[in-house]
């Protein structure tokens, strides 16, 4: 079945810097690769997706990039602000178990 | 209506108890998910149902047992759980499982504590 590694565990920034996580999948037949924000205590929010026909998809400071051949993709955000402290998650969908597998997380804290 | 709503937000209940989560969506959806999701890690896919029907068991125990009785409704009956079941239940809905770009919607979450 499919695997999701993602990495970093935990990713501390400074106010405005950039941050990256990165994850890959195993099963090449995935096609779909949501990231979700989770803050303490909330409901996961998608925050952006990616279809496999894409190599990249930005929206205002959040974009997402996807490697096929390597079969990785990163969630890149600029200009950190405090709010964006969270757990973030990736997750890959295959067309044939037509459901999402999530990588392990990400805790990001944006200090001021 | 572009939420999910699950009832209710906290339920404790003891081993021997039979409790039901709800989960409610009116977006017209037709795939629906039970997620659980211990501390610190991601959301474990327990049940997805496609068109009100199973379509997904991730070889959950018995002792949870979901329930699709219309396109709009999910709900997750709980009999004889044990300590270890204690977990934030999260639905979700999405427009289907077939869908190029399922964008799921989560609920709130159920916070579940068995004594």
């Amino acid at each position: 079945g499919e695997n999701v590694e993602q990495h970093p565990s935990t990713l501390s920034v400074q106010e405005g810097d950039s941050a990256v996580i990165k994850c890959t999948y195993s099963d090449s037949a995935s096609n779909y690769f949501p990231w979700y924000k989770q803050e303490l205590g909330k409901r996961p929010q998608l925050i952006i997706d990616i279809r496999s026909n894409v190599g990249e998809k930005k929206d205002q400071r959040i974009a997402v990039t996807l490697n096929k051949t390597a079969k990785h993709f990163s969630l890149h955000i600029t200009e950190t602000q405090p709010e964006d402290s969270a757990v973030y998650f990736c997750a890959a969908r295959n067309t044939g178990r037509r459901a999402l597998t999530f990588g392990s997380g990400t805790r990001l804290q944006v200090q001021p | 209506d572009t939420e999910v709503t699950q009832t209710p937000k906290h339920l404790v209940m003891g081993m021997t108890n039979k409790k039901s989560l709800k989960c409610e969506q009116h977006m017209g959806h037709r795939a629906m998910y039970w997620y659980k999701q211990k501390a610190k890690k991601p959301p474990e896919l327990m049940f997805v149902y496609s068109y009100e029907k199973l379509s997904i068991n991730e070889s959950v125990p018995s002792r949870f047992s979901p329930e699709c009785p219309n396109s709009s409704l999910l709900n997750l009956h709980l009999h004889a759980l044990q300590p270890e079941d204690s977990a934030l239940y999260l639905c979700a809905s999405s427009q289907d499982i077939f869908a190029e770009a399922p964008e799921q919607f989560f609920g709130p979450g159920t916070r579940l504590t068995v004594l």
